[in-house]
Parts: C-alpha cells; sequence; structure tokens
C-alpha cells in the first residue's frame, strides 16, 4: 500500500513565525501536492511538484512556498505565518503514470495548523 | 477549466436505507471523475473512479456511482447505509492528461441508528 506520511498532526505557531510542514511517500511517485482544507471550500491546491526541484504554483499559492529536494519529500513552508493560514494541510502524492488515464492521488493524514 | 458542484453540503440517512450524493461537473474535455471519502481526523480514501471506460463505476464499501455526460452528473450511491459510513464524502474532476485535481465543497454524510 502507498503510505503518505506527515511529520505533524497538530501544530500551533505565532504570527510571523516560519513554519515548515513535511511530507513523505514511499512508493517512489513523480508527483507530490499540497492543499489545504477548509470548511464548506474543499480542498484547494497551493503548490504541486513533478520531479525533483520542479514545482509549480497551484490555485492558492500566495504566502507560501515548497521545497522538494529529494523524490520521496516534499515540503511546504510558510515564510511568515498569518492567522489566515489557520487551516487543515493535506499532502499527496501520485505515480506519474498514468495521466492520461485519471490519475489517484494518495493522501496523507493531514497536518491541522493554527497560528496564534 | 473544469470544476464540480456537490448539491447538498449535508445528508443525513437512517442506517440501512439508501444514500444518494450528488455531483455534477464542468469540464472542456472529456473529464475523470472521482469520489474520495474522508472519515474524521483521517485523510482523503479514493472510493471510486470513472476514466472513460464503463459508465457505472463500482467502488469500495458498496459504493458505486453513474457517469452521465448528457446530464454531466456523477452521482454517488449506496444501496444501505452503515453507521462507518459517516464522514465527508468530496466529488472531484480532472481533466485527461492533467494530474492536477478539482475537488468540490464536501458532503457530510450523518447515519442515524
Amino acid at each position: 500500500d502507498v503510505k503518505v506520511t506527515q511529520s505533524s498532526r497538530y501544530l500551533v505557531k505565532r504570527t510571523g513565525e516560519k513554519v515548515f510542514l513535511e511530507c513523505v511517500q514511499d512508493m517512489d511517485h513523480e508527483n507530490m501536492f499540497w492543499y489545504r482544507q477548509d470548511p464548506g471550500l474543499g480542498l484547494r491546491l497551493i503548490y504541486f511538484s513533478y520531479d525533483v526541484k520542479m514545482k509549480e504554483k497551484g490555485d492558492i499559492p500566495e504566502g507560501y512556498s515548497v521545497s522538494r529536494e529529494k523524490k520521496e519529500r516534499f515540503s511546504l513552508i510558510l515564510e511568515s505565518a498569518s492567522t489566515n493560514q489557520t487551516s487543515m494541510y493535506l499532502c499527496a502524492s501520485s505515480s506519474g503514470a498514468e495521466t492520461g488515464r485519471g490519475e489517484t492521488q494518495y493522501f496523507g493524514p493531514g497536518t491541522r495548523l493554527l497560528v496564534l | 477549466a473544469q470544476s464540480v458542484t456537490q448539491l447538498d453540503s449535508h445528508v443525513s440517512v437512517s442506517e440501512g436505507t439508501p444514500v444518494l450524493l450528488r455531483c455534477n461537473y464542468s469540464s472542456s474535455y472529456s473529464p475523470s471523475l472521482f469520489w474520495y471519502v474522508q472519515h474524521p481526523n483521517k485523510g482523503l480514501q479514493l472510493l471510486l473512479k470513472y476514466t472513460s471506460a464503463a459508465t457505472l463505476v463500482k467502488g469500495i464499501n458498496g459504493f458505486e456511482a453513474e457517469f452521465k455526460k448528457s446530464e454531466t452528473s456523477f452521482h454517488l450511491t449506496k444501496p444501505s447505509a452503515h453507521m462507518s459510513d459517516a464522514a465527508e464524502y468530496f466529488c472531484v474532476v480532472s481533466a485527461v492528461n492533467d494530474y492536477k485535481l478539482s475537488f468540490g465543497a464536501g458532503t457530510t454524510v450523518t447515519v442515524r441508528a
């Protein structure tokens, strides 16, 4: 089974702090994704990466950056946390091998971030 | 561009009765469509997906969905609800040859004993 793990289930940070959220997948997947989930809005894509050191902005990249130095690890960085970044953050991965056939994404358990 | 609209934000059913979750999609191209489920404090799990093969798709845990192009719908059903079906359900669309997904707002299912 594909396993996607996230470094923390819960985080509490102060406004202005730099925050790192880590995600690791163990299936040699090419693609990795960061989403935020807010009630009534579903999941919104922040950034995704289709290869090591490659990244593309999603729908809501403002205030975030990402890093992918190794294939299995994808980090989300909040350069200066703000209260409106309080949310659930979900990481996902997909193989990159079935794009033309509707590719399944596999999700981690999520990190619930509270910014005070 | 593609998008989905989940027509109900909350659905409440009695255990043993049918479940219907409604989803309409909009897509410029032939879409791939998914239903994901999220149990409390868990990540999302794939229930089923449609990728231009059979229009009636069977998934895990007794769920199925039917792709209706004329109605641009992909409704999710289960004949008999179980208490363990209480969760949030997301309808999701992607365009062919695109690995990005677009999520609906979600439908929360409550199952009454």
